[in-house]
């Protein structure tokens, strides 16, 4: 089956520097990658979303890349702010890929940024 | 615009009992997927309801069950409450089942089974 692994490591940044999540896959590759942000205590919220024909998308000071090669997306925060400190999903589809909102999630990864 | 509401937000039940939740899409979504995450875990898939019916299902047992109604609201059953089922039960709504569609979640409900 499908699994998903994300940095199990909290990441701890400064303030300003570029943050880097990876999130690593088992077997098939997903039609597309979901990236969530989650608050304590508070629901995901979505990021972003990358099909698997594309490379890289951006989003303000968000990037997300795509190899279906490696099995592997990255998730950059450029620039980063204290309030970027959060826990980060990534999550994929699961066939059948016409069947949106189920979702695989990773175990998230907690990023801290510091003044 | 309303976005995806929750209730209740914090329930404590003992082993054996049961629990309802509820949940109620954001406007105009017709999709609503239940997801439960433990301390520390990504959330993990439930089931999703379209149109009324079950459409989609994760390794859940049969005491999780769920309904959606006419105006697309939803409500999470769990029978024979054990301790593992506490966790934290996310809703999130979409716009029919499509690809790639993003979720919006609720804020959840905290249930702790002693």
């Amino acid at each position: 089956s499908q699994k998903i692994e994300q940095n199990s490591e909290a990441l701890n940044i400064q303030e300003g520097k570029t943050a880097t999540l990876t999130c690593n896959y088992t077997n098939y590759s997903p039609a597309y990658l979901q990236w969530y942000r989650q608050d304590p205590g508070r629901g995901p919220v979505f990021l972003l979303l990358i099909r698997e024909n594309e490379k890289e998308k951006r989003k303000e000071r968000l990037k997300v890349t795509f190899d279906t090669t490696l099995k592997q997306s990255l998730f950059h925060i450029t620039a980063s702010q204290p309030a970027d400190s959060a826990t980060y999903l990534c999550a994929l589809d699961i066939p059948p890929y016409n069947q949106g909102g189920k979702l695989i999630f990773g175990q998230g990864t907690e990023l801290s940024v510091k003044p | 615009d309303a976005g995806v509401t929750q209730s209740p937000t914090h329930l404590i039940k003992t082993r054996g009992q049961q629990v309802t939740l509820r949940c109620s899409p954001k406007s105009g979504h017709d999709t609503v997927s239940w997801y439960q995450q433990a301390l520390g875990q990504g959330p993990q898939f439930i089931f999703q309801y379209y149109e009324e019916e079950e459409r989609q299902r994760g390794n859940f047992p049969d005491r999780f069950s769920g309904h959606q109604f006419p105006n697309y609201s939803s409500e999470l059953n769990v029978n024979a409450l054990l301790l593992g089922d506490s966790a934290l039960y996310l809703c999130a709504s979409s716009l029919a089942p499509t690809l790639g569609g993003e979720l919006f979640f609720g804020e959840g409900s905290r249930l702790t089974v002693l």
